[in-house]
């Protein structure tokens, strides 16, 4: 049973515009969130976490948004430029250093 | 949706050990599988990528010997931890794709290798 879910296998945007990349997952139990960013015959390069203390996390142009209640969060790439086009995953721990699930990746595309 | 099995999820063995993790694909035919090691700091590195019926492609660092990886089918893959020691010590973890490229990875659920 997967875990950590990306349902949207690709995204595709303007040069400029908002980059919203989502992810959902059902272990309650995990504490620790993390987007990582993969370029072809690469490993996957971590960009941005956040806990579960908080619901927002920034770091330049890149915000990641964390519903509990929902089990959701979000990564904003803004303003999103043709060198953001990659593949993002999603991950998910129990605590941070813990082992991590994945979710299967959102292929963003964007466009000049 | 897509599902990657790894196996097994976690493994306690003494040191000279050789371990052996195995990842499937369970519904579709994985080209290409990628075995990673994850350090601390959420830091994953890629140890070597697999293609179905050729050597293994390892990075910079990673011992050939050390680390094995066969590739012997569309949906196996193994690598097996040879003469492992307790700096071995760590979680793997696998991912497959139908593709190369931008295609998606699906990851398995890792494997707990702790060498006493």
């Amino acid at each position: 049973d997967q875990q950590v879910k990306q349902n949207s296998p690709s995204l595709s945007v303007q040069e400029g515009r908002i980059s919203i990349l989502n992810c959902d997952y059902t272990n309650s139990m995990f504490d620790y969130f993390l987007w990582y960013k993969k370029y072809p015959a690469e490993g996957p390069t971590f960009l941005i976490s956040i806990s579960s203390i908080k619901d927002k996390n920034e770091d330049g142009r890149f915000t990641v948004f964390l519903n509990k209640s929902a089990k959701h969060l979000s990564l904003h790439i803004v303003p999103s430029q043709p060198g953001d086009s990659a593949v993002y995953f999603c991950a998910a721990s129990a605590r941070y250093g813990d082992d991590m699930r994945f979710g299967a990746g959102t292929r963003l595309t964007v466009k000049p | 949706g897509a599902v990657v099995s790894q196996h097994p999820s976690w493994v306690i063995c003494k040191s000279g050990t050789s371990v052996k993790i195995e990842c499937r694909s369970l519904d579709f035919q994985a080209t290409t599988m990628f075995w990673y090691r994850q350090f601390p700091k959420q830091s994953l590195m890629l140890m070597a990528t697999s293609n179905e019926g050729s050597k293994a492609t390892y990075e910079q660092g990673v011992e050939k010997d050390k680390f094995l990886i066969n590739h012997a089918s569309l949906t196996l893959s193994t690598l097996t931890v040879t003469s492992a020691h307790p700096e071995d010590s760590s979680f793997y973890i696998c991912s497959a794709s139908p593709g190369t490229g931008m295609q998606p990875q699906h990851f398995g659920d890792g494997t707990r290798l702790s060498i006493l």
